[in-house]
This record gives C-alpha cells, structure tokens and sequence, in this order.
C-alpha cells in the first residue's frame, strides 16, 4: 500500500477482555515503532523492531503488552486483560533506515482503543 | 527525559508569525518536528541534525542550537491549514526518540 495501515481503525472493549491491533506497514521499511497517545498528551514509545534483529521492548507498560512482527511485515499489538487507562488511540510508524535518530517517519491514522 | 516544548498552547490570527520551542537537558544528535492534525497521524516536517543547520518547509523554519540543546520552530505569515499540534522529538546519543508534549496551534481567520 501506499502508506502504513493501521486495524482496526476503532475498537471497543470490555474491561478484562484481550485486544490486537494490526499494523501494515510501507512495503521495505525495516523500522517498525508502536507509539500509545492519550488524549491530549505526546506520543508514549512503547516497542521499535528493526528487521530481524530482537525488538527494543523498554517501553511496553506492563507484562499485559506483547507485540510481534514477522520479518519486515505485519505487526500486531497484544493487549490482555484490559484496563480502563489503556484507553488511547494507538498508533504505528514505520521507516526505511535502521536509526531512527535521522529517518523519517511514516505514522498510521492509528487504532482508537476504548476499554468500558 | 522528555524534552520541554513551549508554549503549550498559541492562538493566532491568520497571517500572524509564532515561534515554538523545544527544549532538552541532554546532549542531542537531532531533533524532529512533526504536526498533527486532530484525529490524524503525526505527518514529517523536519529533522534537523546536530550542526546548528536551519531547514525549511513551505512558510516553516527551524534552527537547532546544538550547544544550548534546543531547537526552534518558525512559522512565518501562518495559514489556516498549520493549524494543529506540533511535536518535536529529540535523539539523543542512545539514538531513541522521545517526543515532547506538543504544543496546540490554534489559526483564526
């Protein structure tokens, strides 16, 4: 596709119930990062896959978070359990380069998580 | 550390110039500013890599002060459609990067 392509685009849940979100992203880029943002606040880092190399996990809130991705292709973001503050929009980038330190990034319109 | 962006918020009339700031206690590689729409994705404006470079986008500038660890975001004679909030994130030398809080442009015309 054109652009990275975030499912679904909206999502509600019941407090306990798990969620995945799927992230498709532009087709050769390495660089995967999934962001939480609450409303009215900044992008929270959550995880960052770079090729097949281990994922840099440090942002995951809690053991309730799991993400995998397959060599550079689709992504999904686990949540279990559902808690009412997971409640954010969810959003993924993905980028050509192996540093995100001088790539561009490329967002989704990202997947709003409601949890009741 | 997250980096300090101000002011939080500005409203401005349609022609009108605002300067947003970044700012970080850390050493930085680079800086990155982005807008985003309400219920859009952040889009790219601009990296600015340490070097004390300015870069434009359309009517939008940016400087980054490496020594003073901060970067600044002009827009110049603004237009309805830079409406938004702009976020900057900074890298450091562990090459992570982390985003400020945003600062909301609101344009009247």
């Amino acid at each position: 596709g054109a652009g990275v392509s975030q499912s679904p685009s909206n999502k509600v849940t019941e407090k306990g119930k798990d969620v995945e979100l799927r992230c498709d992203p532009i087709s050769g880029h390495t660089a995967l990062y999934w962001y939480r943002q609450r409303l009215g606040q900044g992008l929270e880092f959550l995880i960052y896959f770079q090729g097949n190399s281990a994922p840099d996990k440090s942002g995951l809130p809690s053991d309730r978070f799991s993400a995998e991705r397959t060599g550079e292709s689709v992504s999904t973001l686990t949540i279990q359990r559902t808690q009412q503050e997971d409640s954010a929009v969810y959003l993924c980038a993905s980028s050509s380069g192996d540093r995100e330190a001088d790539e561009k990034l490329f967002f989704g319109s990202g997947t709003q998580l409601s949890v009741l | 550390q997250q980096p300090v962006q101000s002011p939080q918020a500005v409203i401005l009339r349609e022609g009108e110039d605002a300067v947003i700031n970044c700012s970080s206690s850390k050493a930085l590689y680079s800086v990155h500013w982005y807008r985003q729409k309400h219920g859009e994705a952040p889009v790219f404006l601009m990296i600015l890599l340490k070097g004390g470079e300015q870069k434009g986008h359309e009517k939008i500038s940016a400087s980054f002060n490496e020594k003073k660890q901060q970067s600044s975001l002009y827009l110049t004679a603004s237009q309805l459609s830079y409406s938004g909030t702009y976020f900057c994130g900074t890298v450091d030398s562990n090459y992570q990067l982390i985003w400020g809080a945003g600062t909301k442009l609101i344009i009247k015309p």
